[in-house]
């Protein structure tokens, strides 16, 4: 069975840093590129970095390029998202998501971790 | 940036209903659409990968159609279970995007 299980997040004051991390189980985890997704408390779904499988490829959303940094650890089966200068808008559960096979959508998703900005 | 722009933002349908949701690209994305079932305070599911496929274990009354710049997804005799809200995402190209979504009530 296919597990994601994020861990990190919580209350941090503005211009400050946290690091999520996401444990994978349940399948080859170097197979597949992995992405974060985030959700602020009652909006819609934001897409926020990916990476592929060997690292080489590594995406993120104008909104985080240059604060958030995405990487994994194979050996580990772990996913991380080091995020730094922090903003009240990036108040969101950050869900971490495996990639399907074919179509690139996120197959299975993590519970989520809640971010709350704020002083 | 491709931009998803669902609509209806929101729907009220009784059980047995036929409800439709649409999804419209910015640009043309071939089958790259993806739909998501999303419940209150659980992670999104998918329900549809490339525009008409059923993900495993999703019941068979979701259907996806489409391609291009223009996809719908259709939910057969509505099911109380199905309240929800719905999400688009486009596969195409990064920034991966996604629709503002639709909150399917039942009356």
């Amino acid at each position: 069975e296919v597990q994601l299980v994020e861990s990190g997040g919580g209350l941090v004051q503005p211009g400050r840093s946290l690091r999520l991390s996401c444990a994978a189980s349940g399948f080859t985890f170097d197979d597949y590129a992995m992405h974060w997704v985030r959700q602020a408390p009652g909006k819609g779904l934001e897409w926020v970095s990916s990476i592929s499988w060997n690292s080489y490829s590594i995406g993120y959303a104008d909104s985080v390029e240059g604060r958030f940094t995405i990487s994994r650890d194979n050996a580990d089966n772990s996913l991380y998202l080091q995020m730094t200068s922090l903003r009240p808008e990036d108040t969101a559960f950050y869900y971490c998501a495996k990639e399907g096979d074919t179509s690139r959508d996120f197959d299975y998703w993590g519970q989520g971790t809640l971010v709350t900005v704020s002083s | 940036d491709i931009q998803m722009t669902q609509s209806p933002s929101s729907l009220s349908a009784s059980v047995g209903d036929r409800v439709t949701i649409t999804c419209r690209a910015s640009q043309k994305i071939s089958s790259y659409l993806n739909w998501y079932q999303q419940k209150p305070g659980k992670a999104p599911k998918v329900l549809i990968y490339a525009a008409s496929s059923l993900q495993s274990g999703v019941p068979s009354r979701f259907s996806g159609s489409g391609s291009g710049t223009d996809f719908t997804l259709t939910i057969s005799n509505l099911q109380p279970e199905d309240s929800a809200s719905y999400y688009c995402q486009q596969s195409y190209s990064t920034p991966w995007t996604f629709g503002q979504g639709t909150k399917v009530e039942i009356k």
